[in-house]
Parts: C-alpha cells; sequence; structure tokens
C-alpha cells in the first residue's frame, strides 16, 4: 500500500508569481485536503476535495484554489504569491470527507517566496 | 470556531522517564482527537487517535485519555527513548466537519 506522496519537495518563487503543487492520495483514499504549517506553528487547513470538488474551505483567499482529479490525487494553486505564503504545505488523505476519520499526512512541499 | 490549545510548547525528560502533553478544546460539538508526531523535515504522522466514546486508548507505551467534560484530552508516552524526540500535535474535529483544528505543538526532547 502507497502513502501520500507530495511533489516537489522544495520550491523557490518569486513574490507575484504563480505555483502549483501536487499530491497523490494514499491507495484507496477519496478525500484530500490541504493545510499550511508555518515554521513553529500547528497546520492550518486550506481546504478539502472529495468527488473532484471543493468540499470545505479555511480561511485563505481565493488566490488558493485546488483540484481534484478521477484518480482522488490533487493540486493545490496559489497565485500572485506573497512572501507570507513560505511555508510547509502538507496535503492529507483520508477514506472518508467527514471531519471524525483519520487523516494521513505526506512528507509536504516546502515553499519559499522571495 | 474550534479552538485547541496545547501545553507545554517544551518538554525535555530524561530517557526512561514518563512524558504528559496535555490539550484542551473548545467546540462540545468535537468528537475525534488525533495526536501527530512529526520529526525534521517530515509531514505529521498519526501516532494514536480517540473518539468521545471512549475515555482512554492504549498503544504500547503511548495511551491518550479524554475528559469530555472538561474538554480535556492528553498524551501519555511512558519509558521514554531518543527516537521519541519530536514535534507533537493535537487535534480536533466533529462528524460534520472537514478540518482538523490543530494545536500549537509541543517540543519533546529526550535526555540520554
Amino acid at each position: 500500500e502507497t502513502g501520500v506522496t507530495q511533489s516537489p519537495t522544495h520550491l523557490i518563487k518569486t513574490r507575484g508569481q504563480q505555483v502549483t503543487l501536487r499530491c497523490s492520495s494514499q491507495s484507496g483514499h477519496n478525500t484530500v485536503s490541504w493545510y499550511q504549517q508555518a515554521l513553529g506553528q500547528g497546520p492550518q487547513f486550506i481546504f478539502q476535495y472529495y468527488r473532484e470538488e471543493e468540499n470545505g474551505r479555511g480561511n485563505f483567499p481565493p488566490r488558493f484554489s485546488g483540484l481534484q482529479f478521477p484518480n482522488y490525487s490533487s493540486e493545490l494553486n496559489v497565485n500572485a504569491l506573497e512572501l507570507d505564503d513560505s511555508a510547509l504545505y502538507l496535503c492529507a488523505s483520508s477514506p472518508s470527507p467527514s471531519g471524525s476519520y483519520e487523516q494521513y499526512f505526506g512528507p509536504g512541499t516546502r515553499l519559499t517566496v522571495t | 470556531g474550534e479552538n485547541v490549545e496545547q501545553h507545554p510548547s517544551t518538554l525535555s525528560v530524561q530517557e526512561g522517564d514518563s512524558a504528559v502533553i496535555k490539550c484542551t478544546y473548545s467546540d462540545s460539538a468535537s468528537n475525534y482527537f488525533p495526536w501527530y508526531k512529526q520529526e525534521l523535515g517530515k509531514g505529521p504522522q498519526l501516532i494514536i487517535d480517540i473518539r468521545s466514546n471512549v475515555g482512554e486508548k492504549k498503544d504500547q507505551r503511548i495511551a491518550v485519555t479524554l475528559n469530555k467534560t472538561a474538554k480535556h484530552f492528553s498524551l501519555h508516552i511512558t519509558e521514554t527513548q531518543p527516537e521519541d524526540s519530536a514535534v507533537y500535535f493535537c487535534a480536533a474535529s466533529y462528524q460534520g466537519a472537514q478540518k482538523l483544528v490543530f494545536g500549537q505543538g509541543t517540543r519533546l526532547t529526550i535526555n540520554p
């Protein structure tokens, strides 16, 4: 059974640019959630994708958007990058969109905005 | 919305001793409480979880307790080993929610 994978591992972008991060969910899981983890903080929920649609969103602006594909993999897109977007971006897969189910995290993508 | 407070922010214990990390939550609807371990450069790893219909759960050296009345839950690690050194996060959620709400994390250091 394959765990959650993310790519790329690290990324350096310039303010104003756009970035796409990718996530492959664990086998058998149909739900992917994205979190942003600033240095020294706990992960903050960005949004969740279930059945290829956004299924809940945290307190993040519309320049954070996503996709989910038929194989349940997902992308996180961030437009007009700001310095404060520098963080570890984590995706988590789950067998259900309900908050009462286990969420398994990938290794994350470290994004640095200069 | 839900708010999770975690204490202490740092914890240092001697190898072989026990470590306890405590969390409180605000939303009485929360019914799922996972604990994650995050090592340097890695994503959070689910180590144990508890649901509101259970007061205590144990897995080898790790145990979690839940007090629904006080809205407290705690992680207990016994016979600590150097490989237990990491940042630990508690979280809370409920069936109708999509997200986990995390505490601020506890940096646990095991001294040999």
